[in-house]
């Protein structure tokens, strides 16, 4: 089993849809990630997160550290949204940790028109 | 304030030559990820490095593959005797602490023929 699951694996939405892809992880962790690929492209850091919620735009991020999970949220979806986004955490491993990342396998978003 | 630059952006090599990838982090990182993300798989932790030291390798295959990252100049990804399981695209992070920041390039992608 991963240590960094994500749901779903694809998700199709009509522009203007709000949309939530979830993040679950079975590791204690110092940090996590939400990252943006589009085909071909690099990859951008949308939020860090260690607690609590973050908004930027159109979205939101939340974690909820006891329970091992987070969300992304985009409101009023656009097809320029759409892109594979990625979860990966910042293991704690005794104490010490830093930017090693663990990824979950990645969410497909197509928003069309 | 240029980002994380990699190149080559893509790179051909026929089987049993050697690769080249070079990461130039951000201007005052001094903390260098490597990434591979092979084709329908998700991102995997190579290497991590400081300059002139290498501090994690838990995700190095055992052969053919090197990195560093000297005083001066690029952190370099090296593959020798290349093999078609070597596609894949490679991605550099750089942070300035090694802590949970996360600045990615734009990765290089990797053609083995």
């Amino acid at each position: 089993k991963n240590e960094v699951e994500q749901s779903p694996q694809n998700l199709t939405a009509q522009e203007g849809e709000f949309i939530t892809i979830n993040c679950s992880y079975s590791v204690g962790i110092s940090a996590l990630h939400w990252l943006q690929q589009h085909p071909g492209g690099g990859i951008v850091s949308l939020f860090m997160l260690s607690s609590g919620k973050k908004k930027h735009g159109r979205l939101i991020a939340t974690i909820n550290i006891q329970e091992k999970h987070s969300s992304l949220h985009i409101t009023a979806s656009h097809p320029r949204d759409s892109a594979v986004y990625i979860c990966a955490v910042i293991r704690n491993a005794g104490g010490t940790s830093y930017g090693k990342l663990t990824f979950g396998q990645g969410t497909i978003l197509t928003v069309h028109p | 304030n240029a980002g994380v630059m990699q190149n080559p952006r893509h790179l051909v090599r026929r089987r049993g030559q050697e690769a080249r990838l070079r990461c130039s982090p951000m201007k005052g990182h001094s903390h260098v990820y490597w990434y591979r993300q092979l084709p329908e798989e998700g991102l995997k932790f190579m290497v991590y490095l400081q300059k002139e030291n290498i501090i994690d390798e838990s995700g190095m295959p055992k052969e053919r593959f090197s990195a560093e990252f000297p005083k001066e100049g690029p952190s370099i990804l090296r593959i020798q005797q290349v093999v078609r399981g070597d596609s894949a695209a490679y991605f550099c992070a750089s942070s300035s602490t090694g802590g949970t920041e996360a600045f990615f390039g734009q990765g290089t992608r990797l053609t083995v023929v």
